[in-house]
């Protein structure tokens, strides 16, 4: 069954602004995990943050998670057009990964 | 840097027909993932793969699916009999330990005509 959920599904901003996208799930989790996809290519990792951390960062990433609202939030600040791309949650319980349908992040130049 | 890598890009085939696909994961990486995305919809997880045995699988991951580590470098997916709807991109991942970040390969995209 569906676990990650992306809110919105899709978001248009124009370069420099930033980006928030946010990811509900519904069971208790491992782990959260962030992908990007761009079109038609492979997933690429962005960022893991565990059941016990509440924040992580990386680079123009920001990344929460409430465990009690079973919700994480991905920040990208300073947006380029070279972020647009599909983000999807991953979220990992015990080896079992499940993603969320994603958001379709455009950024205009 | 290390990396997944899959073979074939892209795989046409006939309905009814068995494929395999092909997975190389990092070498010292122990968990191993196949995952699938319909065009335009979801990441879908499949199966995973850990010592020698399939650890977890989804309901998409029936009985027409298997997957193999043959030797010790390659992990295959193979469809017995493809349909239609079987179409897809299909992603291998691999992981260290259980718990730490999936390298994703840049995938198969499957044709079933």
């Amino acid at each position: 069954s569906q676990q990650g959920e992306e809110d919105p599904q899709a978001l248009s901003i124009q370069e420099g602004e930033n980006a928030t996208m946010n990811c509900s799930y519904k069971t208790s989790i491992n782990n959260l995990q962030w992908y990007r996809q761009n079109s038609g290519r492979g997933l690429v990792h962005l960022i893991l943050i565990r059941s016990n951390e509440r924040e992580k960062h990386s680079g123009r990433l920001r990344v929460t998670l409430d465990t009690s609202k079973k919700s994480s939030s991905l920040l990208i600040t300073a947006s380029r057009a070279a972020d647009t791309a599909s983000y999807f949650c991953a979220t990992d319980t015990n080896n079992d990964m499940r993603f969320g349908a994603g958001t379709r992040l455009t950024v205009k130049p | 840097e290390p990396e997944v890598t899959q073979t074939p890009s892209h795989q046409v085939t006939q309905m009814g027909q068995e494929v395999i696909l092909r997975c190389v994961p990092i070498s010292n990486h122990l968990y191993f993932y196949w995952y699938r995305q319909i065009l335009g919809q979801k990441v879908e997880f499949l199966v995973s793969f850990y010592n020698n045995e399939i650890s977890e699988k989804s309901e998409i991951f029936d009985d027409q699916f298997s997957v193999e580590r043959p030797d010790g470098s390659n992990f295959t997916l193979k469809i017995r009999s493809t349909k239609l709807e079987d179409s897809a991109m299909y992603f291998c991942a691999s992981a260290r330990t259980d718990y730490n970040e999936q390298f994703f390969g840049p995938g198969t995209r499957l044709t079933v005509l």
